[in-house]
């Protein structure tokens, strides 16, 4: 059973608030993932972090940034929201080098007015 | 670069009938493969995985897919469906690295119908 939780699911906020999205994972993963998904796309990742300390920029560029104080934790955070950041946000972790396998947080559905 | 390519974003079959999602890839190391679900209002979830060795591969809920590398190609199956199996499929691709950045395809809604 993963454990990996993501506050809040839905956020309907108007333009130039400042937002964070949380995302926590209780499985001691090393790996921690941000991938954006819009209606009939295929998710892109937007950020992305090897353990403590370490953020690196994904293959989609967003105006979004990271950190990773602590393992468990990595939230992601938009200092001022535009219409154009309207999109589902899913956190995932994984560990190790070898499976592959990612697991998924329930996402965040964020609405910028 | 890596990329998936997932014919079809919608595909509609009966309950009992033959499901088929088709996924292509391309890339220029043997890469990893994997099949996501995503039901409506989750998460990703991982089906099954292609990473050496067999290239039939048997996930959970009665699915699996096959490598064939002369195809490029990795498309999903189950011999019946089942009312349950109704959400969104995604299809990834990461190289054979010790990081695991995956490439998905735009997804593939499977609607069953009683």
């Amino acid at each position: 059973e993963a454990d990996i939780y993501q506050t809040p699911r839905y956020l309907v906020i108007g333009t130039g608030k400042k937002i964070t999205l949380e995302c926590s994972q209780t499985m001691g993963h090393d790996k921690m993932y941000w991938y954006q998904q819009d209606p009939g796309m295929e998710l892109h990742l937007i950020h992305y972090s090897y353990g403590v300390n370490s953020t690196e920029k994904g293959d989609l560029s967003s105006e979004s940034t990271v950190s990773r104080i602590r393992t468990e934790h990595f939230p992601l955070t938009l200092e001022s929201a535009r219409p154009s950041h309207t999109s589902q946000y899913l956190c995932a972790s994984s560990q190790g080098a070898g499976t592959g396998e990612l697991f998924f947080g329930e996402g965040s559905r964020l609405t910028v007015l | 670069a890596q990329s998936v390519t997932q014919l079809g974003s919608h595909v509609s079959v009966s309950e009992g009938a033959l499901v088929l999602l088709r996924c292509n890839y391309s890339s220029s190391v043997p890469p990893y493969l994997f099949w996501y679900v995503q039901y409506p209002n989750q998460g990703l979830q991982l089906l099954l995985k292609y990473t050496t060795g067999a290239t039939l591969v048997k996930g959970i809920n009665g699915f699996e897919a096959e490598f064939k590398k002369s195809e490029t190609s990795f498309h999903l199956t189950k011999p019946s469906a089942h009312m349950s199996d109704a959400a969104e499929y995604f299809c990834a691709v990461s190289l054979n690295t010790g990081f695991q950045k995956l490439v998905f395809g735009t997804g593939t809604r499977l609607l069953v119908s009683p």
